[in-house]
């Protein structure tokens, strides 16, 4: 299994410009997410997903959009980039932890896209 | 809310023992976690430890949990180079056990 790939690894993009980060898991996982991770800071939910065709906000939703019209890809939008976007970004999926407790996770990390908006 | 604190930084001398602090405010929180993060990698799941448990260890690691205090410690023995990293803590409540929230992380620096 290749686990969480994400792309672009990199990306520099100008204020007002968009562009879309893809992800994509090979687990057979419904839970996924995407986080940001800005300095010295750890990590905030901004989309998540339960399932093919189901997504939610997490804390910070705004500025982004996602779709899930597979189990396997999650993909985040951002439209009409600002430099606040400035992140290096992570999407996860999860897969029970534990059989005999019930309500506990592992998530499984991409390698992360850092983003910089001038 | 939620809230998950962590000190910013450790140094440790190769050898030494490592403890990494964290504590958090909220008291459904029924599952606790370490994540390790190397440089320009995701977070890989370290250990975890339930909130009916007090203390869990894992070869070179240990957990301790206070309840009381919402205190939960990462204690690495014979810390190495390869431990370096930044540690994030992370908790969960018992009915959104996916849904995770994190500590600012801590550096740990081993030097040699």
């Amino acid at each position: 299994n290749a686990g969480v790939t994400q792309t672009p690894k990199f990306r520099i993009l100008k204020i007002g410009q968009s562009m879309t980060l893809q992800c994509t898991q090979d687990m057979n996982h419904n839970y996924m997410y995407w986080y940001r991770q800005d300095p010295g800071m750890g990590l905030k939910l901004i989309y998540y997903s339960v399932g093919a065709g189901i997504t939610d906000k997490g804390e910070v939703p705004n500025g982004y959009n996602v779709s899930r019209s597979t189990t396997e890809d999650f993909p985040l939008r951002l439209e009409l980039a600002a430099p606040s976007q400035t992140s290096v970004y992570f999407c996860a999926s999860s897969y029970p932890l534990d059989p005999g407790q019930a309500n506990t996770y592992e998530q499984y990390f991409g390698p992360g896209t850092r983003l910089t908006v001038t | 809310g939620e809230d998950v604190e962590q000190s910013l930084f450790l140094s440790v001398r190769e050898g030494d023992s490592s403890v990494i602090n964290c504590t958090y405010t909220d008291s459904s929180s029924t599952y606790l976690y370490w994540y390790k993060q190397e440089p320009g990698a995701g977070l890989q799941l370290l250990t975890y430890i339930f909130s009916n448990m007090d203390m869990k260890q894992d070869q070179r690691l240990t957990v301790l949990l206070n309840k009381k205090d919402k205190h939960l410690s990462l204690r690495i023995a014979d810390t190495q180079t390869g431990d370096s990293a930044i540690y994030f803590c992370a908790e969960t409540p018992y009915n959104a056990g996916n849904m995770l929230t994190f500590g600012g992380g801590t550096r740990l620096m081993v030097k040699p």
